[in-house]
């Protein structure tokens, strides 16, 4: 089966404390996203990779970080200076054949605070 | 910065009858415009795209038009059912035609039978 994993789908953090986000794709997809959605929001773009080993701020950047070490894994990491951490993440993938790529979706992480 | 509205109230129709959904956006010309799906819970999955060049879009059920005087797109879910309820965004790039998509906030979708 193709597609996208993250995991966990639910993830506790406590004050003070890091966590990581998984997300692995098996599409051969160049390009990876994080999305962050709060309730009646829409998807706010945190960062964005095009190729392994680089990547780029995206509008809400502040208090996370990531890395892509390889194509398929594009982890993020939730840091303390994160002062609001609560929402669904959202990681998706496309690739970059041309305009209007269609995003694919992993299933989601929930983060809550302790 | 371009900005894209979709009506925040829920849509709420009868079974058998067509939804339509708007999303408007302002400030640039989109090279192309998206449509996803959204279950409560999960990911967003990719429903149809129209580019500029083109009025209007169909597929089994849905259909999409995109008028880029009125700056606007209008999605159609012909003979809708419970199943179709849901909250669909639309998705515009981030600048003429960057390959990131920016997404509306979505309008949530119920079908009653």
């Amino acid at each position: 089966d193709g597609g996208i994993t993250q995991s966990p789908k639910y993830l506790f953090r406590k004050e003070g404390q890091n966590v990581t986000l998984s997300c692995e794709q098996n599409l051969n997809h160049d390009a990876m996203y994080w999305y962050r959605q709060d309730p009646g929001q829409g998807l706010r773009l945190i960062y964005y990779s095009q190729i392994v080993n680089d990547f780029q701020k995206g509008d809400i950047a502040e208090g996370y970080s990531v890395s892509r070490e390889k194509k398929e894994s594009f982890p993020l990491t939730v840091t303390s200076a994160q002062k609001n951490p609560t929402a669904f993440y959202l990681c998706a993938s496309s690739t970059l054949q041309g305009v209007g790529e269609t995003q694919y979706f992993g299933p989601g992480t929930r983060l809550l605070v302790l | 910065s371009q900005k894209i509205e979709q009506n925040s109230e829920a849509l709420n129709i009868q079974e058998g009858k067509t939804a339509t959904l708007t999303c408007n956006y302002t400030n640039y010309s989109p090279a192309y415009l998206q449509w996803y799906r959204q279950d409560p819970g999960r990911g967003p999955v990719f429903l149809l795209l129209i580019r500029e060049n083109e009025k209007e879009k169909r597929k089994e059920r849905l259909k999409v038009t995109f008028d880029t005087t009125l700056k606007q797109s209008l999605f159609h879910i012909t003979a809708s059912q419970p199943a179709d309820s849901a909250t669909y965004l639309c998705a515009l790039p981030a600048s003429g035609g960057s390959y990131i998509p920016t997404f509306g906030r979505g309008t949530s979708l119920i079908v009653h039978p």
